[in-house]
């Protein structure tokens, strides 16, 4: 397993258009998060999903905003309508859900790269 | 609710010197964990180092340590030795244990070594 991949790498979008992101986890992780990370700041967490579950959402995701994770495995995430302020980079992270006393690291994507014109 | 914050938005240091990277939080919970984290430019993010704020020393991983103070809610990171493969954006990042156990990330510190 190379660990967590993420397509495409990069998005150019014209303003109102579709537009949707997989991310592949590393093969044996039960949970998936997504992050968004626009210029100059941090990652900010979207969503989570714990097998094929999503267990929650943030705040930050709007009604445009959807994600799936069939059968636990690979996710994607869709926006509708794109807006200017849509332009991010979208992070990917794959762990195992913790156990007691057991810690488990998140494992991130090299990301997407969204540009809405 | 976790905030993360780190006050300086760029930092340099001469190749084989030492920097630290400052970071503070705010949390309510008890049961956290904070990291350092790497973002070299156009590659992925990975994990520089972890501290259980349960653990009084500090963590070290070869030339990353960190000097975690709980009472102040400050955690920076020392790289001694810097090397210009230390270039990259650092973050710092708080985590609750239960629950999402989301990731909260400050805005980052873009460190130049210079050769």
């Amino acid at each position: 397993d190379t660990g967590v991949s993420q397509d495409p790498r990069h998005k150019i979008t014209k303003r109102g258009q579709n537009v949707t992101f997989r991310c592949d986890p590393i093969s044996e992780h039960n949970r998936l998060y997504w992050y968004r990370q626009t210029l100059g700041q941090g990652p900010e967490f979207l969503t989570y999903f714990q097998n094929e579950a999503q267990l929650e959402k943030s705040r930050l995701l709007s009604d445009r905003f959807s994600a799936e994770r069939p059968k636990g495995s690979f996710s994607t995430l869709e926006i509708q309508r794109t807006e200017q302020g849509d332009s991010a980079m979208y992070l990917c992270a794959s762990s195992l859900a913790w156990g007691t006393g057991n810690y488990n690291e998140q494992f991130f994507g090299p990301g997407t790269r969204l540009t809405v014109l | 609710a976790q905030t993360v914050t780190q006050s300086q938005p760029e930092m340099s240091v001469q190749e084989a010197e030492t920097v630290t990277l400052s970071c503070t939080y705010d949390t309510s919970e008890s049961d956290y964990y904070l990291f350092w984290y790497k973002q070299p430019p156009s590659r992925q993010m990975i994990l520089v180092i972890r501290q259980e704020a349960y653990k009084q020393q500090n963590a070290t991983e070869n030339r990353f340590s960190v000097n975690f103070q709980k009472a102040a809610k400050s955690f920076s990171l020392k790289i001694s030795d810097s090397q210009l493969g230390d270039a990259a954006m650092y973050f710092c990042a708080s985590q609750t244990q239960g629950g999402s156990e989301k990731l909260v990330f400050g805005k980052g510190t873009k460190l130049t070594v210079n050769p």
